[in-house]
């Protein structure tokens, strides 16, 4: 089984500062997810990487595949932004989670 | 709406007990998945479909837990004879065929065991 690994568990922010939240994993992965989970369980997919980074609006992610570590970076942080940040690495079609990042972004 | 839809949304029953959950992923998805997530806990992997075949189940599956697919479409998950340790949300996911397709969840059913 992949082991996958979330840091920090738990972060708070002030709005408008640089968010950072890492991932690591122990096998080789055919992707890596980055998923948001608003209070109310439902869960929305943010990004899926293989390699490289990906930016959308103020959430940038990044997979390093040599060393099996991914980070999700929010710029300009806004409250609207707490949420729990889960990763995820698939190997064909299995997804293990990691237990999550609660971000709490204050005004 | 054309994405995940699970349902009930909530669910609460009492000791022993039997629930059924129904999901119906995105249409063109032929892959569905199920998971459960406590609380403080990211999602564990409970099982998986192919179309209508069953492809996967994990230890968590207890033989309570049942899961089907008939048309390769919707999907229903039965938990017999509940137990308080059942309390969960229930999420369910779709996605296509590939090793690189992304997935897409539902809203979840929290169940609550009383």
């Amino acid at each position: 089984k992949n082991e996958v690994e979330q840091s920090p568990q738990n972060l708070t922010a002030q709005e408008g500062e640089f968010i950072t939240i890492n991932c690591s994993y122990s096998v080789g992965i055919s992707a890596l997810h980055w998923l948001q989970q608003h209070p109310g369980g439902g869960i929305v997919s943010l990004f899926m990487l293989s390699s490289g980074k990906k930016k959308h609006g103020r959430l940038i992610a990044t997979i390093n595949i040599q060393e099996k570590h991914s980070s999700l970076h929010i710029t300009a942080s806004h409250p609207r932004d707490s949420a729990v940040y889960i990763c995820a690495a698939s190997s064909g079609y299995a997804l293990n989670f990691g237990k999550g990042t609660s971000l709490l972004v204050t005004p | 709406d054309t994405g995940v839809s699970q349902n009930p949304r909530h669910k609460i029953t009492k000791r022993g007990q039997n629930v059924t959950f129904r999901c119906d992923p995105i249409s063109e998805h032929n892959r569905l998945y199920w998971y459960r997530q406590t609380l403080g806990q990211g999602p564990e992997f409970l099982t998986y479909f192919q179309n209508e075949a069953q492809l996967e189940k994990s230890r968590l599956l207890s033989d309570r837990f049942s899961a089907e697919r008939p048309k390769g479409s919707f999907s229903t998950l039965e938990i017999q004879r509940t137990e308080q340790g059942d309390s969960a949300m229930y999420l369910c996911a779709s996605s296509r065929t590939g090793g690189r397709t992304e997935a897409f969840f539902g809203q979840g059913t929290r169940l609550t065991v009383v």
